[in-house]
C-alpha cells in the first residue's frame, strides 16, 4: 500500500455532473492538502486541513467542495464544474502543515477532463 | 509574496552525463527552506532533496545536488551519471521556516528532464 492514495485516476464529466475525488493517507500524518496542476503553471494549492480541520482556502470557487472526516481521507466533491477545471489534481499529507522540515508526501493524481 | 521561477521549460542529456536544471527565486525571508521534487511520467511526485537556507553547506543526495547561492537567491539542481529512470518533471519549491499552519509550499512552474540512451 502506497502511502498516499487517490481515486478515481482519471474521471471525465459532464459540466452539470456531481462527482467527487477521494485521497487515503497510510502515514499516520495529520495535514492533508489538495493542489491542482495545470500543464505550464506552478502546482496551486487548493485547501489545507490540520486534523480535520480545513486551515487554508486559497480562493477557490464553491464548486469545489472539500471534506475531511478524519485525518486519514480527503475528499474533494465537484459540481458544475467549467471546462478550465480540466487538470491534474494531486493530495498530499504531512506530519504537520506549514512545516518545511516535515515534507510532504503526494498521491498519484487523479486527471479530471470536464466536457 | 514568495515567487519562485524556473527558466528551461525542457531539457535533455544523453545518459551518464551531468545536467543542471536552474531555479531563482524571490522573497524576503531570511530563514526558509527550498526543495527539489521529481514528477515522473504518471508517478507520484517525490522529494529529491531539500536545503535550509540557514546552512551554507549544500545538500546532497546520491547523484543529486544542490548549488545554493543565498545572495543570489539561486538554487540549481545537479544531476550527475544521468539515468532513464530520472527522465520527469522536476519542480523547484520554496516555504518559509516559519508560518504555522497556513504556511504553504511555492512551486516553480516545472523542468521537463529528458535523459536519452
Amino acid at each position: 500500500e502506497t502511502g498516499v492514495t487517490q481515486t478515481p485516476r482519471h474521471l471525465v464529466m459532464g459540466m452539470t455532473n456531481k462527482k467527487s475525488l477521494k485521497c487515503e493517507q497510510h502515514l499516520g500524518h495529520n495535514a492533508m492538502y489538495w493542489y491542482k496542476q495545470s500543464a505550464k503553471k506552478p502546482l496551486e494549492l487548493m485547501f489545507v486541513y490540520s486534523l480535520e480541520e480545513r486551515v487554508e482556502n486559497n480562493s477557490v470557487p464553491s464548486r469545489f467542495s472539500p471534506e475531511c472526516p478524519n485525518s486519514s481521507h480527503l475528499f474533494l466533491h465537484l459540481h458544475t464544474l467549467q471546462p478550465e477545471d480540466s487538470a491534474l489534481y494531486l493530495c498530499a499529507s504531512s506530519q504537520e502543515s506549514g512545516a518545511g522540515n516535515q515534507p510532504q508526501h503526494f498521491g498519484d493524481g487523479t486527471r479530471l477532463s470536464i466536457l | 509574496a514568495q515567487t519562485v521561477t524556473q527558466s528551461q521549460p525542457e531539457m535533455s542529456v544523453q545518459e551518464a552525463e551531468t545536467v543542471t536544471l536552474s531555479c531563482t527565486y524571490d522573497t524576503s525571508e531570511s530563514n526558509y527552506y527550498l526543495f527539489w521534487y521529481k514528477q515522473p511520467p504518471s508517478r507520484q511526485m517525490i522529494l529529491v532533496i531539500r536545503q535550509e537556507a540557514y546552512k551554507q553547506q549544500n545538500a546532497t543526495e546520491n547523484r543529486f545536488s544542490v548549488n545554493f547561492q543565498k545572495a543570489a537567491k539561486s538554487f540549481s539542481l545537479k544531476i550527475s551519471d544521468s539515468q532513464l529512470g530520472d527522465t520527469a518533471m522536476y519542480f523547484c519549491a520554496f516555504m518559509r521556516r516559519y508560518g504555522g499552519a497556513t504556511n504553504k509550499l511555492i512551486f516553480g512552474t516545472g523542468t521537463l528532464l529528458a535523459v536519452q540512451p
